[in-house]
């Protein structure tokens, strides 16, 4: 079955800076890839999401990058700012009709 | 809309107790799932229901079962808790898609205590 791996599982970085996460899936069949953010004590939302026929994706200050020979793609946060702060998790899709995630990245900006 | 609701936001059960967590989406959702998030895990997929009528496990279905009762409902069941369930159980909805996935949206979440 499909298993997604994700690094770092803490971060830490100061406002301004960037981010990056990275996750590793290893069904090659699967399609769809999203990103959720979650704050403390509430429920995911997706932030962003790209589909197996696209490279990279933008939406403002986040963008996502999908290498599908590699089997891994990216979150990328430009010029964090303390509301960034939560946790972040990673997806893949695959042909199962299953979304399995990574085990979440604790992104810790500080002012 | 109030999208994915959930029912109760907190349980504390004794080991052995059953009860049923409550879901329903008002998004017209075909597809509907049901999490449970442990600290370092993620979230985990327990059982899923494409469209109504059916049902599917998924990585960790042991110790439950769920009823998709119509387009809107789908409960989560535990006969017989154990501390092991001690977890926060999120239920999801999303749109089908003929290939490939889509957007899932999360309800609040319920958190489960069995001592």
């Amino acid at each position: 079955g499909e298993n997604v791996e994700q690094h770092p599982s803490t971060l830490s970085v100061q406002e301004g800076d960037s981010a990056v996460i990275k996750c590793t899936y290893s069904d090659s069949a699967s399609n769809y890839f999203p990103w959720y953010k979650q704050e403390l004590g509430k429920r995911p939302q997706l932030i962003i999401d790209i589909r197996s026929n696209v490279g990279e994706k933008k939406d403002q200050r986040i963008a996502v990058t999908l290498n599908k020979t590699a089997k891994h793609f990216s979150l990328h946060i430009t010029e964090t700012q303390p509301e960034d702060s939560a946790v972040y998790f990673c997806a893949a899709y695959n042909q199962g009709g299953k979304l399995i995630f990574g085990q979440g990245t604790e992104l810790s900006v500080k002012p | 809309n109030a999208g994915v609701t959930q029912t109760p936001k907190f349980q504390v059960l004794k080991t052995g107790q059953s009860m049923t967590l409550q879901c329903a989406q008002d998004m017209n959702h075909n597809s509907m799932y049901w999490y449970r998030q442990d600290p370092g895990m993620g979230l985990r997929l327990i059982y899923y229901s494409a469209s109504e009528g059916t049902t599917d496990k998924g990585e960790v279905p042991n110790g439950y079962n769920v009823s998709r009762l119509n387009k809107r409902e789908f409960s989560l069941r535990l006969e017989s808790a154990a501390p092991s369930q001690t977890s926060v159980y999120f239920c999801a909805s999303s749109e089908a898609r003929k290939a490939g996935g889509n957007e899932q949206f999360f309800g609040p979440g319920t958190r489960l205590t069995v001592l």
